[in-house]
Order: C-alpha cells, then sequence, then structure tokens
C-alpha cells in the first residue's frame, strides 16, 4: 500500500509476556518514528531512526523497549516483560527526508493497539 | 514547561459552521514547523496542514487554515464549513531544528459535529 503499515493492529498481551510491533514505512522514506500515545493523550515520541542508524532513542521509557531497522526499511518495536503501564497505541512514523527540515511532513500508520493483562 | 498547549479538551460545533482550535507553543529555536493532524476513532494520524516559522503568510489546505499568531505564538486551526466526517481529535504538534526531526504534540482537542 502507500501508506505506513502496521502489524499487529491489536493485541493482547499477558503481563511478562514479550511483544513485537512491525512497521513498514512508506517506500524511500528515510526517517522512521516510533511514538506511543496512551488513551486520551497526544502521541510521545519514542525513537527516531534515519536509515538504518537510530539517531535518537530519548524517549525510550526503559531498558525493556528495543527498536531496530536493520536494512533502513521495516522496523520492528520490541518490549519485554511487558508490564501494565505499557498498555497503549504504539504508532509508527515516516519522513521523506533525514535530519532537520521543518516542512518534511510525517506521516503516520494506524497503530498497534496493546493491551497488557 | 509544556512546548505545546492545547487549552480546550473537547467541542461542539453545529454542522457547515466554523470552529477554531486554539494551540499555543514555546520555543527559543527560532527555527521550528507546525503542524496539525486530525486523529479519527480509527487511531490514524492525518496530516491536515503545516505552518514554518518564517513563513510570511498564514497556511491554507482546503477547508483548513492556520491562523499563525508567531509574536504570540499561537498556530490556532480554522476548519470552515464543518462536515459531520470532521468529529475527531485533534492534534497540534512542532518540529524544531534543534530537536531534529521529531515532533512534540499537544493534549489535543476533541471536536463533534452536531448535525
Amino acid at each position: 500500500g502507500a501508506g505506513v503499515s502496521q502489524s499487529p493492529r491489536y493485541k493482547v498481551a499477558k503481563r511478562g509476556q514479550d511483544v513485537a510491533l512491525r512497521c513498514d514505512p512508506i517506500s524511500g522514506h528515510v526517517s522512521l518514528f516510533w511514538y506511543q500515545q496512551a488513551l486520551g493523550q497526544g502521541p510521545e515520541f519514542l525513537t527516531y531512526f534515519q536509515n538504518e542508524a537510530q539517531l535518537d532513542k530519548s524517549g525510550l521509557p526503559s531498558d525493556r523497549f528495543f527498536a531496530e531497522r536493520p536494512e533502513g526499511s521495516v522496523s520492528t518495536l520490541k518490549i519485554q516483560r511487558t508490564q501494565q503501564e505499557d498498555s497503549a497505541v504504539y504508532l509508527c512514523a515516516s519522513s521523506l527526508h533525514g535530519g532537520y527540515y521543518s516542512g518534511n511532513t510525517i506521516y503516520f500508520g494506524e497503530g498497534s493497539w496493546l493491551t497488557v493483562v | 514547561a509544556q512546548k505545546i498547549t492545547q487549552t480546550q479538551p473537547g467541542m461542539f460545533v453545529q454542522e457547515k459552521e466554523a470552529v477554531t482550535l486554539d494551540c499555543t507553543y514555546d520555543t527559543s529555536d527560532p527555527s521550528y514547523g507546525l503542524f496539525w493532524y486530525k486523529q479519527p476513532s480509527s487511531g490514524e494520524m492525518i496530516f491536515l496542514i503545516y505552518q514554518g516559522s518564517y513563513d510570511q503568510q498564514n497556511a491554507t489546505e482546503g477547508r483548513y487554515s492556520l491562523n499563525f499568531q508567531k509574536a504570540r505564538k499561537s498556530a490556532n486551526l480554522v476548519i470552515s464549513a464543518s462536515q459531520l466526517g470532521d468529529s475527531a481529535m485533534y492534534f497540534c504538534a512542532m518540529r524544531e531544528a534543534e530537536a531534529g526531526n521529531k515532533l512534540t504534540f499537544g493534549g489535543g482537542t476533541r471536536v463533534l459535529v452536531k448535525p
């Protein structure tokens, strides 16, 4: 498809279980972002890739969160030993350019809705 | 301090009327961009409109316009001729040159269009 694709769309995990969320960015997009959105709040930045390089992971809440983009296209966000506070929508986004360019539009996927029980 | 503030948690608007959604921002970076996104119940963040800090004119995209008041650090979104499909959450976001490529979002405003 032409947009950012995320899978799974919905995931229910038992506390302590590991989960992996996949993101297929728009073809040719250099930049890829992961955001976490709690219910009723705005998205919070987690991490940013420029091609395969993870340039910013300042938003990852703990060392249980790990992201990779090994070939500069598809990315996976992995959450180890999930906790109830990890329940949120995880949004992936991509943009054409790398680096700062103010008009560089960021396009989002529909998100992966994670519920930890 | 909050980088992006949206003071209206929810709003009702009559179909076919205009609505203004408030957004104020805080930055000392002279180079930045402001964005508005729409998030329907499906969850996808849909890009609506962009305004750069050096742009002289207010941005417009169809029924969306951005009322950019740089000195007041506000970037309000105006939706004209509201439609039922405009019912959604609306988020204001900012990208700063010093912060790299990432967006910082406000808390959002929920809009409900009444027939």
